[in-house]
């Protein structure tokens, strides 16, 4: 499939305050998209996901929302906490409805919560 | 914590040799898919399986083999061990119904080549 993309490697915000994490996807027949959550030394936690039949949805703290006009998703946590520092990677199914041709990740984007 | 385990944690090679990665899916999932993630990268696609048969592949070499067995647990081999190989091998399972599987990550099993 194609490649997906991050806008910026490092995110720095501080405490408390609102973080957004955006994504550039590039393959039009990609349908499905997760966010995931890796932290040092452990795999990818998910955190929230969305179908190309909707453009937005809210999770506890999260809300990812998707622009299939310009192909850019985002990810917005609110109030950030010192938790939510990690590596933040956007994912898409290529359109691979049964997941076959597997995920496609983006590079990341470590997001450092400044006390 | 998903339910997916791994072995071993860490794991040193040299150039040329065999290694065998494995993987226990979560309770109930009847996919695995297999990862590489290089240091700084975004995890790559290497392969599914599903009901024990390889269901899709990455652009991955055929010495990148796997297997899956009827409890549904995995294995990655990997021949010919090339310096390149160094990563970390996540494997991720799933449960293949309808058209959107979330994959739950394991931790890895970080191979070193040297």
């Amino acid at each position: 499939g194609e490649s997906v993309g991050l806008h910026l490697p490092t995110l720095s915000v501080q405490e408390g305050d609102n973080s957004i994490i955006n994504c550039a996807y590039s393959n039009s027949a990609s349908d499905y998209f997760i966010w995931y959550k890796q932290e040092s030394g452990k795999g990818p936690q998910f955190i929230i996901d969305i179908r190309s039949n909707m453009d937005k949805r809210q999770g506890q703290r999260v809300t990812v929302l998707l622009n299939k006009t310009v192909k850019h998703l985002s990810l917005q946590i609110a109030a950030t906490q010192p938790g939510d520092s990690a590596v933040y990677f956007c994912a898409e199914n290529g359109g691979s409805g049964g997941g076959a041709d597997g995920l496609t990740f983006g590079k990341g984007t470590h997001l450092i919560i400044q006390p | 914590e998903t339910g997916v385990t791994q072995s071993p944690t860490h794991l040193i090679k040299t150039r040329g040799q065999q290694v065998t990665l494995r993987c226990s899916s979560q309770s109930g999932h009847n996919t695995v898919s297999w990862y590489q993630q290089a240091l700084g990268q975004g995890p790559q696609f290497i392969f599914q399986y599903y009901r024990e048969e390889e269901n899709g592949r990455g652009n991955f070499p055929p010495r990148f083999s796997g297997l899956q067995f009827p409890n549904y647990s995995s294995e990655l081999n990997v021949n010919a061990l090339e310096l390149d190989d160094s990563a970390l091998y996540l494997c991720a399972s799933s449960w293949r119904v309808g058209a959107y599987n979330e994959q739950f990550f394991g931790p890895g099993t970080r191979l070193t080549v040297l």
